[in-house]
Parts: structure tokens; sequence; C-alpha cells
């Protein structure tokens, strides 16, 4: 089936630096990936959707200069989190919808553990 | 703006017992729901998913789910539940063509 990895799983980093998270459609192409957030016990906040070369669609409150989102390639995705503060610490997972997919299926990562210290 | 409520935060069941997961969506056009599962510290897992045609849904690990547009809701169940199905589940809808809403979550916990 369809795998999605994302890397780190997780990372600490201090206040003020930046952090890069990778995510790979491992054995399929995506023509658009997912960003999403999720705070202990809470559920998934999409923060942001790419597409393959084109620059990312943030959701509102999102603010993009913080989260640099790039769609390089149909397998990778990445999200910058600019000069993190201890309140962006929390679960980062992005997903990937299939380039023929017609089920509208996305396939998740297994998430980015962030601490910001 | 499509929206969906999942009516339970955590629902505690014995083993080998029945459950049943409640969720309601808000929608005035045709919708595509799905149910997903996460683990501890993992991704999201698709258990099934509601696009048409049938609307007893069945998925894996022994799930199914009952689409009812008259009442907007897609239920989850399973009629005997293991150790194994502790987790968190959520039910998503599809909002335009690509953007998943997701309701708040349901901590499954299944006790000896």
């Amino acid at each position: 089936g369809a795998v999605v990895s994302q890397h780190p799983s997780w990372v600490i980093c201090k206040s003020g630096t930046s952090v890069k998270i990778e995510c790979r459609s491992l054995d399929f192409q995506a023509t658009t990936m997912f960003w999403y957030r999720q705070f202990p016990k809470q559920s998934l906040m999409l923060m942001a959707t790419s597409n393959e070369g084109s620059k990312a669609t943030y959701e509102q409150g999102v603010e993009k200069d913080k989260f640099l989102i790039n769609h390089a390639s149909l397998t990778l995705s990445t999200l910058t989190v600019t000069s993190a503060h201890p309140e962006d610490s929390s679960f980062y997972i992005c997903s990937a919808r299939e380039l023929t997919g017609s089920s509208y299926e996305q396939y998740f990562g297994p998430g980015t553990r962030l601490t910001v210290t | 703006a499509q929206s969906v409520t999942q009516l339970d935060s955590q629902v505690p069941v014995f083993e080998e017992a029945p459950v049943e997961l409640r969720c309601n969506y808000s929608s005035s056009v045709s919708v595509y729901l799905f149910w997903y599962v996460q683990y501890p510290n993992q991704g999201l897992q698709l258990l099934l998913k509601y696009l048409s045609g049938s609307t007893l849904v069945k998925g894996i690990n022994g799930f199914e789910a009952e689409f009812n547009k008259s009442q907007t809701s897609f239920h989850l169940r399973k009629p005997s539940v293991h150790i194994s199905d502790t987790a968190e589940y959520f039910c998503a809808v599809l909002q335009g063509a690509q953007k998943l809403v997701f309701g708040q979550g349901t901590r499954l916990t299944i006790n000896p």
C-alpha cells in the first residue's frame, strides 16, 4: 500500500532556531500534500495544502512566514518552522494524495514530535 | 463549511464487547466520509470510507460503519473488540475536493 514517511520522527530544538521536517511519499507520486498540527489529546488541524511546483495554501490563522512549506517534487514536501518558540511544540503530521487517485484518500505519515525548549 | 461532531470523547468497553463510536456531520451536499485510527505517537490509518453506493461500509480490523443520510450520521461499529483496538478514532468529512475536516476524536479504551 501507499506509504508516507516523515523525518525526523522527533526533534528538540532551542527557542529561536529553525527546524525542517520532511514528508516523502515512498511508493507513489503525490499531487497534493497536507500538513497538520495536533496538540495533545486534540484533533488534527489542517495547516496548509501544497501542490507540487506551486505555493502552498495556508489555512486561516496559520502564519505562512513562520511555517514555510516547499513541495519541490511529487514525492517530497518540507515544513520549516522558523524562529521556533515553545508554543510551536506540537505533533506535526503530513499526508499525501496520490497523483492518479480518485478515491479522495489521503495517506498519512507517522508524525514528527517537535519540542522547543 | 462542513463540520464533524464526535459525540463521545472517551468510550471504555470490556474486551469482546461490542462498541459503537458516534459521528455526525453537517453538510447540505454530497459527502465523502472517513474513519481513521491513531495509535499512540503515530500517524493516522484509514479504517474505512464512504464515497457512494452501499450505506454499510466494511473496513479493516473488523470495523464497519453505516452512512445514514436522514440522520446525518456515520457511526463506527465493531461487534467484538480486542485490547489492540485501544486507540484514538477520528471521523472526517471531505470538504471541497481535498480538504479533510476532522472530528474531535474518540478515545477507545478496552478493559480486560
